[in-house]
Order: C-alpha cells, then sequence, then structure tokens
C-alpha cells in the first residue's frame, strides 16, 4: 500500500545530542513537508521541499536541518540547538503541480520527541 | 502576515449539527483545506474548496466565501466517533511555496 512512513513512533533526546527523523514516502509525491505540533495548539511548518536537492525554510526553522537527496526520503535533524525539542513531529507530502493547488497533503504517524 | 482563526472547543450532542467556522487573512489563497484530527494521531483530509460555494460529501460539508476570507465544516448527525480536533488550513500559492497555513484547531466534544 502507498503511504507515508514516519521512524521512530517515540524518540528521547539527551542533552546535546542530535537526533534525526525518518520520512519515508512511495507515493510518487514532488513536495515534502515537516511539521511540528504542540498541545492544544495547531501544526506549524517547518522545513519544506517542492523537489529533489531543494528545500526551504518554514515558519520554525532555527535549530532543524533536512535534507532531500531522494525523492522519497525527507530527514529532519533535531540538532543541540534546539532548546525545546519535546513535540509531535509530523511529515506530510504532496503531488505538488504549479496550476492544481487541489493535492491534498497526506500525513504520517508522526513522531513523538521528549527529552530525557 | 498570516493568519487563521477558529474556536478552540465546542461541544454538541450525538445526532446533532455543528458547524466549525474559520476566517483567514493570508498573502495568497490557493484553496482551503479541512482534516480531523484524533488525539494522538495524523491528520486526515475531509475536503477541499478553491471557489465559492458548498462542497457536500456526506455527512460532511464544506463551504467557502472568498471575498469574505471565512469557511465553515458542517458535521450532520453526530456521532461519537467525530469527537476529534479539525483543522482549518489555507494554501499559498505555488510561487509561495504552495504552504499550508494552519489554524489551531477546533476541539469538539460530541455528548451522548
Amino acid at each position: 500500500d502507498g503511504g507515508i512512513t514516519q521512524s521512530p513512533k517515540y524518540l528521547f533526546r539527551k542533552e546535546g545530542q542530535n537526533v534525526t527523523l525518518s520520512c519515508e514516502q512511495n507515493l510518487n509525491h514532488d513536495a515534502m513537508y515537516w511539521y511540528r505540533q504542540d498541545p492544544g495548539q495547531g501544526l506549524r511548518l517547518i522545513y519544506y521541499s517542492q523537489i529533489v536537492n531543494d528545500f526551504q525554510k518554514g515558519d520554525i526553522a532555527e535549530g532543524y536541518s533536512v535534507s532531500r537527496e531522494k525523492k522519497e526520503s525527507f530527514p529532519l535533524t533535531v540538532t543541540s540547538a534546539q532548546k525545546n525539542p519535546t513535540a509531535f513531529y509530523l511529515c506530510a507530502s504532496s503531488k505538488e503541480k504549479a496550476d492544481r493547488g487541489n493535492q491534498p497533503q497526506h500525513f504520517g504517524d508522526g513522531t513523538r520527541l521528549s527529552i530525557l | 502576515g498570516q493568519n487563521i482563526d477558529q474556536p478552540t472547543e465546542m461541544t454538541a450532542t450525538e445526532g446533532a449539527i455543528v458547524q466549525i467556522n474559520c476566517t483567514y487573512q493570508t498573502s495568497g489563497f490557493n484553496g482551503l483545506f479541512w482534516y480531523q484530527q484524533h488525539a494522538g494521531e495524523a491528520p486526515t483530509f475531509l475536503s477541499y474548496n478553491v471557489l465559492d460555494g458548498l462542497e457536500e460529501k456526506g455527512r460532511f460539508s464544506s463551504f467557502l466565501s472568498r471575498s469574505k476570507g471565512y469557511s465553515y465544516l458542517l458535521l450532520k448527525e453526530l456521532q461519537m466517533k467525530d469527537s476529534a480536533s479539525y483543522l482549518c488550513a489555507v494554501r499559498l500559492l505555488y510561487n509561495q511555496g504552495g504552504k499550508l497555513i494552519f489554524g489551531q484547531g477546533t476541539e469538539l466534544s460530541v455528548k451522548p
């Protein structure tokens, strides 16, 4: 079945440690996105990529980094510079065309990151 | 700046109808999406509007007025499983990254 796979489901980070969250999709989607969700709040965009080998900062990119070397994969690294990383992280993808905005973003099941 | 407003929470009775409103002010507009999110789970796509008017999908309908920057999601014949958070999101233009800007979500509680 086609879909978006995020791993791990739960992740714990020690002080000063970088951690990487995996996101893989087999939907042949062009665009991929990373969001952060804090309790009782909406989704905030961290980074996004409309095509392979290109990505852009979202609204809260500080302390995070990404890469897009393959169409299927968009890993997110939470660096030690991110001082408040505890949150629910969601990866999404969509079939992105310049003239069609009606392609919904499909979400993975998320990764819950906590500080040890 | 981009701004999307929704009520924080709503309560309704099983079998009733509920309307969740969303107002937006964004620098671009290429459609409005509604998502449903159960606690601890990923959002799932419910509906999309890009032209003014009503889109109906079973028990769910969504309405858009672009001139007023306003949308609503209408849920009919409410069921207990409809208790969830409902997220309104505006898509920006492709040359703005085609990003989705999300509201904070409306937590709907359905009571027996």
